[in-house]
């Protein structure tokens, strides 16, 4: 399967802890997104990467939240000193550059913090 | 007031009905627009990406856009319970680098 994939697929956390997520992107896009859906609601934007730079933040990604993509493949998104309002399911998302508009999901990450 | 607003449902059809989905949108830079199909849990799968305005056929979809309006449909023939979902609708903007703004979704549920 040449999809997007993302890791881990659940994760229960008690508030406070650090997690990381990881997304692994379709192999030729270059570009990489990543989304915060909760109950009830659409995804909305948390940042997007071309290649290893990381080109736009949304403001709901707060000082708590990083995201990297070291050598422009695979990406991880870390939550510091988890809240109970970071549960939501976190979904990653990839496209080529000249077709940003055509972005595949994966699986997205469920995150419960306790 | 939301970038794009998306009747949340749910809606219940019969198999076989017409399915007929919109949104609304205030941002008149909105240049792009896509649906996608969520089934409950998993991540959201692109249907349908139309740009500007114009109609587009994909088999039993056919998506709709009126710039003017600001109104945007989806249009499913011939529903069957394997189109039971959540759609959602998205849009972007020319300089946005593909920042997608999403719908509420609207859950739909065919009968058979």
């Amino acid at each position: 399967d040449t999809g997007v994939s993302q890791n881990p697929r659940h994760k229960i956390t008690k508030r406070g802890q650090n997690v990381t997520f990881r997304c692994d992107p379709i192999s030729e896009h270059n570009r990489l997104y990543w989304y915060r859906q909760t109950l009830g609601q659409g995804p909305e934007f948390l940042t997007y990467f071309q290649n290893e730079a990381q080109l736009e933040k949304s403001r709901l990604l707060s000082d708590r939240f990083s995201a990297e993509r070291p050598k422009g493949s695979f990406s991880t998104l870390e939550i510091q000193r988890t809240e109970q309002g970071d549960s939501a399911m976190y979904l990653c998302a990839s496209s080529l550059e000249n077709r940003y508009n055509e972005q595949f999901f994966g699986p997205g990450t469920r995150l419960t913090v306790l | 007031q939301k970038e794009v607003e998306q009747d949340p449902g749910p809606l219940s059809v019969p198999e076989g009905a017409i399915v007929s989905l919109n949104c609304t949108y205030s941002n008149s830079a909105f240049q792009y627009f896509m649906w996608y199909r969520q089934y409950s849990r998993k991540g959201p799968e692109l249907l349908m990406y139309t740009y500007s305005s114009g109609n587009k056929e994909d088999g039993r979809f056919t998506a709709q856009v009126d710039k003017s309006s600001k109104y945007i449909s989806l249009f499913i023939r011939d529903s069957q319970p394997s189109d039971s979902a959540t759609y959602l609708c998205a849009m972007s903007a020319n300089n946005q680098g593909g920042k997608l703004i999403f719908g509420q979704g609207t859950e739909l549920s065919v009968k058979p």
